[in-house]
């Protein structure tokens, strides 16, 4: 079974520029969640997609940042623009989004933003 | 909301050591907890997970963790670190955010080291 995929791993722009992230997860998987990791903390939950729908944005900053999951299965994090803040990884993970099932995470994107 | 205290953020262990790695959490409910693993840059890894069920939990590699009610704990252990095991942990909590949608809350993850 195919794990959570996400492309690009690496990424380096400049301040001001956009950039966007890509995200296919596990098949029969409903729910897709966008984590951003800091270094040295735990992922922080930006957006939950139960299936199209996104069901939990409220940590999603929403004047740079933007997601779509069309079709309920792949997925895109949009930043535009991007700050010296937004340097982080980037990690997407699925679930069939019951509280006990376990979340499966991609490999996530290292985004440096100069 | 919940939330998860993992005790130092950095451990040192001899290989072939004891491994206890801490966490402790907050809980309005009876909680679901996870242990997760990073590789360094991987994503996480599911090491076990509480469920109500036994509260002995056994997971990958090794690693089991004590859930403990009385004081709010989920430690995570293993009795004879390997050299393998040197990797980021990161413990965290399952909760409700309203009409059947659950999310995680991950501790700020504790790196372990493992001195040959």
């Amino acid at each position: 079974e195919a794990g959570v995929v996400q492309s690009p791993r690496y990424k380096i722009i400049e301040k001001k520029q956009p950039v966007a992230f890509w995200c296919n997860p596990i098949s029969g998987h409903n729910t897709l969640y966008w984590y951003r990791q800091n270094l040295g903390q735990g992922p922080e939950l930006l957006i939950r997609y139960e299936n199209e729908e996104a069901v939990d944005d409220s940590q999603l900053p929403k004047d740079r940042f933007s997601a779509e999951r069309l079709k309920g299965v792949d997925s895109t994090l949009k930043i535009q623009p991007a700050e010296l803040g937004d340097s982080a990884v980037y990690l997407c993970a699925s679930s069939r989004g019951l509280a006990t099932d376990t979340q499966y995470f991609g490999p996530g994107t290292r985004l440096t933003v100069l | 909301a919940q939330s998860v205290t993992q005790l130092g953020s950095h451990v040192s262990v001899s290989e072939g050591a004891l491994v206890l790695l801490r966490c402790n959490y907050s809980s309005s409910v009876p909680p679901y907890l996870f242990w997760y693993v990073q590789y360094p840059n991987q994503g996480l890894q599911l090491l076990l997970k509480y469920t109500s069920a036994a509260t002995l939990v056994k997971g990958i590699n090794g690693f089991e963790a004590e859930f403990k009610k009385s004081e709010t704990s989920f430690h995570l252990t293993k009795p004879s670190a390997h050299m393998s095991d040197a990797a980021e942990y990161f413990c965290a909590v399952s909760w409700s955010s309203g009409a059947g949608s659950y999310q995680l809350t991950f501790g700020k993850g504790t790196k372990l080291s493992v001195i040959p």
